[in-house]
């Protein structure tokens, strides 16, 4: 069955430095998500893209967050300029028919 | 706006009996619904979805739920708890349009006694 795949499975950064999350969804899925799960608490909405643009954003998609879809496969989630909050557990998901598929998630640690 | 509550954060059964994790929803519009899993250190899996056909939804690993609208419920039931089931289980809505983003309920730990 095809899936989501997420990379790194692990990231660790300093304060301040810029990370980029990557994900390859499912090949002809047309809506992409990430949502993001601080330990311990629940998984939260962060972004939706369609069309090669942003869709929806919640509060927390704040101007250090930026999506991008650079070559028609992968789609990335970079951080500018990180802080200890952003130590979270993130999720990408795509979807074609309602139904989300998750990957495994990347787990970022800012330091 | 759509949300989910999701009543007890841990609950434990032992091995063999009735699994019940109980979700709530509001909605302004005909919800979907969904029930996902995480095990320790995976992503999540979902389990079913509640896509205004049938109210009783069957899911893999013997799960089910049941979509009571005037009860804006949709509880998790698995008639005998096994070992394996341990894990995070996520209540989550969404709107019926094809790019609605899923909102999750806070989960609730199942824990399963020997």
């Amino acid at each position: 069955e095809p899936e989501v795949t997420q990379t790194p499975s692990h990231q660790v950064t300093q304060m301040g430095q810029e990370v980029i999350l990557r994900c390859v969804p499912i090949s002809n899925h047309l809506y992409f998500y990430w949502y993001r799960q601080i330990l311990g608490q629940k998984v939260e909405f962060l972004v939706s893209f369609y069309n090669n643009e942003i869709s929806e954003k919640s509060e927390i998609f704040d101007d250090q967050f930026s999506v991008e879809r650079p070559d028609g496969s992968n789609f990335t989630l970079k951080i500018r300029s990180t802080k200890l909050e952003d130590s979270a557990m993130y999720f990408c998901a795509s979807s074609d028919r309602g139904s989300l598929h998750f990957g495994n998630g990347t787990r970022l640690t800012v330091t | 706006a759509q949300s989910v509550t999701q009543l007890g954060s841990h609950v434990s059964v032992s091995e063999g009996a009735l699994v019940l994790l109980r979700c709530n929803y509001s909605s302004s519009v005909p919800p979907y619904l969904f029930w996902y899993v995480q095990y320790p250190n995976q992503g999540l899996q979902l389990l079913l979805k509640y896509t205004s056909a049938a109210t009783l939804v069957k899911g893999i690993n013997g799960f089910e739920a049941e979509f009571k609208k005037s009860e804006t419920s949709f509880h998790l039931t698995k008639p005998s708890a096994h070992m394996r089931d341990a894990a995070e289980y996520f209540c989550a809505v969404s709107g019926a349009n094809r790019d609605d983003k899923i909102i999750f309920g806070k989960g609730t730990r199942l824990h399963i006694l020997p």
